[in-house]
């Protein structure tokens, strides 16, 4: 069983849809989860994180951690064509960082 | 401000040929890591420095890798030889001391072995 879990998708909503992209985990000692978008041919891109339970929201993007239940999600508002992409989640406890398989997005316009 | 930057952006060996990646972190960013990407996994930790120590090496897959930080600056790593599983994209991030949390990523290095 792997560490994290990212359905890889790929996703497909209409422009201005709200976006829900998940993960679930295993190990109890992650303490940050990050959300990391990358488009094709580059790095990824830290979008946020968030430390321990709780949310965190910034501008159309909101991270949830649910840590009772070991889920993490990203919520995208009025989603538009630029979030085309892949969203990665991450985590990390103070050890080596675990990344997600990623999942691909498509806002269709 | 410049971003973490790698060099080559793609490299294209034979097998048992040597290749050599560098890694440029932002500047005063203390925390280096090394990533891999193999087509349709996900990315894997390979390494983490702090300055120019090996803070985690337990990401590396055998001795044929080999990592350096000279100076506490820029890294390279160097695959010697490299095999056909070698094959994908390296990835490079850097991140201010203590913020691991915070890691900001280079565009990567495409290697494909032949």
């Amino acid at each position: 069983q792997k560490e994290v879990e990212q359905d890889p998708g790929p996703l497909s909503v209409p422009e201005g849809a709200i976006v829900s992209l998940n993960c679930t985990y295993s190990n109890s000692a992650f303490q940050y989860f990050m959300w990391y978008r990358q488009y094709s041919r580059k790095g990824p891109e830290l979008l946020m994180y968030t430390y321990s339970s709780g949310n965190k929201e910034d501008g159309r993007f909101t991270a949830q951690v649910d840590k009772s239940s070991k889920y993490i999600s990203l919520f995208i508002r009025d989603s538009q064509p630029s979030d085309s992409a892949t969203y990665l989640c991450a985590m990390t406890g103070g050890f080596k960082t675990i990344f997600g398989a990623g999942t691909r997005l498509f806002v269709k316009a | 401000e410049a971003g973490v930057t790698q060099f080559p952006s793609h490299s294209v060996i034979e097998k048992g040929q040597t290749v050599t990646l560098r890694c440029d972190p932002i500047s005063g960013h203390d925390n280096l890591y090394w990533y891999r990407r193999v087509m349709g996994k996900e990315i894997k930790f390979l390494l983490h420095f702090v300055k120019e120590s090996k803070q985690d090496e337990s990401g590396m897959p055998n001795n044929r890798f080999l990592a350096e930080r000279t100076g506490g600056t820029y890294s390279t790593l160097k695959v010697q030889p490299a095999e056909l599983e070698d094959s994908g994209v390296y990835f490079c991030a850097s991140s201010p001391s203590g913020r691991d949390n915070e890691q900001f990523f280079g565009p990567g290095t495409r290697l494909t072995v032949l």
